[in-house]
């Protein structure tokens, strides 16, 4: 069974361009979490998508953006970028059963520099 | 959003067994205890969780504390491929955000 993948591995955008991330949830999966993680920091919560909808989002400007598409893949777009951006970007997916016991599956990440 | 408190880096030697405590005394009556782990260039995988009551699995052992203000991962016998960053996470019932903080970074050394 395939995991969460995340494309691309690797982005290199300038200030003021917009990054395009995308991430395909293991079959199955409904819920799609976003998280990002600057360099040796902790991951920091973006945003989740559950059917289609946004469910909750971090505390973010709203250049933070995404969305989920019917077949549960789902796309984080961040716009006007800035130098403190760089990070890398995970995406986890789960059952969206909305039980506080199901497990979250992460992908290994988009690396995205903004130079 | 409810914390918790983990120690920044512990070491083990390999073979012996590894207690990694968090402290969440703001834990609420439906939180689940998480525990992942981050190995180098990976992203987190899922290790345990549990609510009141201790846990086993394949990977490592759930400790709770009675007043659930506390818990302790336990791994039995620590193997060089263990060496990575934990997190002790809640799981928020009302939001059902995963909330990481920064986790405690375990070495390992043969």
């Amino acid at each position: 069974e395939a995991g969460v993948t995340q494309s691309p591995t690797h982005l290199i955008k300038t200030r003021g361009q917009q990054a395009t991330l995308r991430c395909s949830p293991i079959s199955g999966h409904t819920s799609v979490y976003w998280y990002q993680q600057a360099l040796g920091l902790g991951l920091q919560f973006l945003l989740w998508y559950d059917e289609g909808e946004e469910r909750n989002r971090g505390n973010f400007p709203p250049r933070f953006s995404g969305r989920q598409f019917p077949n549960y893949s789902s796309e984080l777009n961040v716009n006007a970028l800035e130098l403190e951006d760089s990070a890398l970007y995970l995406c986890a997916s789960s059952t969206g059963t909305g039980s506080t016991n199901e497990k979250l599956f992460f992908g290994s990440g988009t690396q995205l520099s903004v130079l | 959003d409810a914390k918790t408190t983990q120690p920044n880096s512990m070491e083990s030697n390999e073979e012996e067994p590894v207690h990694l405590p968090c402290n969440h005394s703001t834990i609420s009556g439906t939180d689940y205890i998480h525990w992942y782990r981050q190995l180098p260039s990976q992203g987190p995988e899922y290790v345990i969780h549990g609510l009141t009551s201790n846990v086993n699995n394949r990977m490592a052992s759930l400790a709770i504390a009675e007043d659930r203000k506390s818990s302790t991962l336990i791994l039995h016998r620590a193997t060089l491929r263990d060496a990575a960053v934990y997190y002790c996470i809640l799981r928020d019932y009302n939001t059902d955000k995963l909330i990481f903080g920064t986790g405690t970074r375990l070495q390992v050394f043969p």
